[in-house]
C-alpha cells in the first residue's frame, strides 16, 4: 500500500531534550516536506525536499533540522525543543502530476507536546 | 500578502443535507486552487485541484467551484453522510509553494 508513514504519533518531551521525528514514504517521490499545524493557522511548511541531499527552508524553519540521505525519509529533528514548538507535524510526500501539479500525500501526523 | 480565508470555521448539518463551503484568497500568482479533506487526527486527502481555466470539479458528492476573476472558490457537499464530518481544507498555488487556509470543520449529525 502507498503511504507515508511517521514516528512517534505522539511525543510529550520536555525543553531541551534533542528529538527526532521520521518519515518515510514507500511512493519513490522525490518531493517530500515537513509541515506544523496550529490552532487557528493553517497549515505551515517547515522544511522541503526536492531529492536527496537537496533541502530547503519553508515558512517557519528555526528551530528545526532535517536530512535527505534516502529518497525514502526524511526525519525532521528539534535539536533543543522549547514549548512553542508544541504542535502537530505532518509529513508529505509528493510526485509531479501529469497535469504539472505536485500532488501531496500526508502522513497520519504526529502530535508533539513539549513542556 | 498571500492569504486564504476560509468562512465558515465550523458548520453543523443533519445527515442528508447538503451543504456550501467558501474559500477567499489573495494569492497572486495563482497557479492552482485544492481542496483537501482532513479527518481527525489524520493527514490532508487530497479532493480536487483545479486551475485558472477550470471553473467546476466534481469528486462523487462533492463539488468544487472556482471563480478567478473574484479570486473565490466554494466546496459544495451533496447529501451529506456521517463520514463527511472532517475538516476542509482550501490551498491556493502560486506555483511554487502551497498556501493553506485555516479550514472549516463541518459535523454532520444523524
Amino acid at each position: 500500500e502507498a503511504q507515508v508513514t511517521q514516528n512517534p504519533r505522539y511525543l510529550i518531551t520536555v525543553t531541551g531534550k534533542k528529538l527526532t521525528v521520521t518519515c518515510s514514504q514507500n511512493m519513490n517521490h522525490e518531493y517530500m516536506s515537513w509541515y506544523r499545524q496550529d490552532p487557528g493557522l493553517g497549515l505551515r511548511q517547515i522544511y522541503y525536499s526536492m531529492n536527496v541531499e537537496a533541502t530547503d527552508k519553508g515558512d517557519v524553519p528555526e528551530g528545526y533540522k532535517v536530512s535527505r540521505k534516502e529518497k525514502r525519509n526524511f526525519p525532521l529533528i528539534l535539536e533543543s525543543p522549547s514549548p512553542n514548538q508544541t504542535s502537530l507535524y505532518f509529513c508529505a510526500s509528493s510526485f509531479i502530476h501529469s497535469t504539472g501539479f505536485y500532488e501531496q500525500y500526508f502522513g497520519p501526523g504526529t502530535r508533539l507536546t513539549v513542556t | 500578502k498571500n492569504q486564504v480565508e476560509q468562512s465558515p470555521q465550523s458548520l453543523i448539518i443533519l445527515e442528508g443535507k447538503n451543504c456550501t463551503l467558501q474559500c477567499n484568497y489573495t494569492v497572486s500568482p495563482f497557479s492552482n486552487l485544492r481542496w483537501y479533506k482532513q479527518d481527525t487526527g489524520r493527514g490532508p486527502v487530497s479532493l480536487t485541484i483545479m486551475t485558472f481555466s477550470e471553473n467546476t470539479k466534481s469528486n462523487g458528492r462533492y463539488t468544487a467551484t472556482l471563480d478567478a476573476d473574484t479570486k473565490q472558490s466554494s466546496l459544495h457537499i451533496t447529501a451529506s453522510q456521517l463520514s463527511d464530518s472532517a475538516s476542509y481544507i482550501c490551498v491556493v498555488s502560486p506555483g511554487d509553494k502551497l498556501i493553506f487556509g485555516t479550514g472549516t470543520r463541518l459535523q454532520v449529525f444523524p
